[in-house]
């Protein structure tokens, strides 16, 4: 298995344009989790899905924050529009329930 | 919700040296991992250990879910050991909470 591919690997945009995030989950993983990573806040998680479905969006910083998981194979984290402070690294992970994998972060600067 | 708590901050190493990491947390937890965040930002799974003692090569690691600690510990370090490491455990719930990790350094 290739682990869990997200897209881009880096990001760069300007203040107010809409950015999208792209994840694949390992085949059989049946959740997936999205993650930001800043120095200021560390590791903080933004929504899980299970089957698909969302279960716990408590950590969407704002409704500029977007996430959805059209079948097992794909998710996507939108941003519209985006603001400085949404710099960071975003990270997706998949599992069975135990271990996570985490892909590789797409590192997001908005100027 | 649980705190999560890491020790040291920050750890300095000469090739070749032992150390361990401590991970304390305020709650009962089903899920306990502990990872390691390479230098340029990858992030592995060392070990999925919520109770128990498990090894891995020269890591091992050993979780006392009654008294609400884990410990990870490294043998004979090497440069490539290089990064944070992370607990991370969640309550009863399916979503992890990480803490803020270990920076460790291992220099030749």
């Amino acid at each position: 298995d290739a682990g869990v591919i997200q897209s881009p690997r880096h990001e760069v945009t300007e203040m107010g344009q809409e950015v999208t995030l792209r994840c694949k989950p390992i085949s059989g993983h049946d959740y997936l989790f999205w993650y930001r990573q800043t120095m200021m806040r560390g590791l903080e998680l933004l929504i899980y899905f299970n089957n698909n479905v969302p279960i716990d969006d408590s950590g969407m910083p704002e409704d500029r924050f977007s996430a959805k998981m059209p079948n097992a194979s794909f998710s996507t984290l939108k941003i519209q529009p985006s603001e400085p402070r949404d710099s960071a690294v975003y990270f997706c992970a998949s599992s069975q329930g135990t271990g996570y994998t985490f892909g590789s972060g797409t590192r997001l600067t908005v100027v | 919700g649980i705190q999560v708590e890491q020790s040291p901050p920050d750890l300095i190493l000469q090739e070749g040296a032992n150390s361990t990491l401590r991970c304390n947390f305020s709650d009962s937890v089903n899920n306990l991992q502990w990872f390691h965040q390479n230098p340029w930002g990858q992030l592995i799974n060392l070990f999925y250990i919520p109770s128990g003692t498990k090894q891995n090569g020269r890591l091992s690691a050993t979780t006392v879910a009654t008294e609400r600690y884990s410990l990870l510990y490294i043998s004979s370090s090497q440069t490539t050991d290089s990064g944070v490491y992370f607990c991370a455990v969640d309550e009863n719930t399916d979503k992890l909470i990480f803490g803020t990790g270990t920076r460790l350094q291992v220099f030749p």
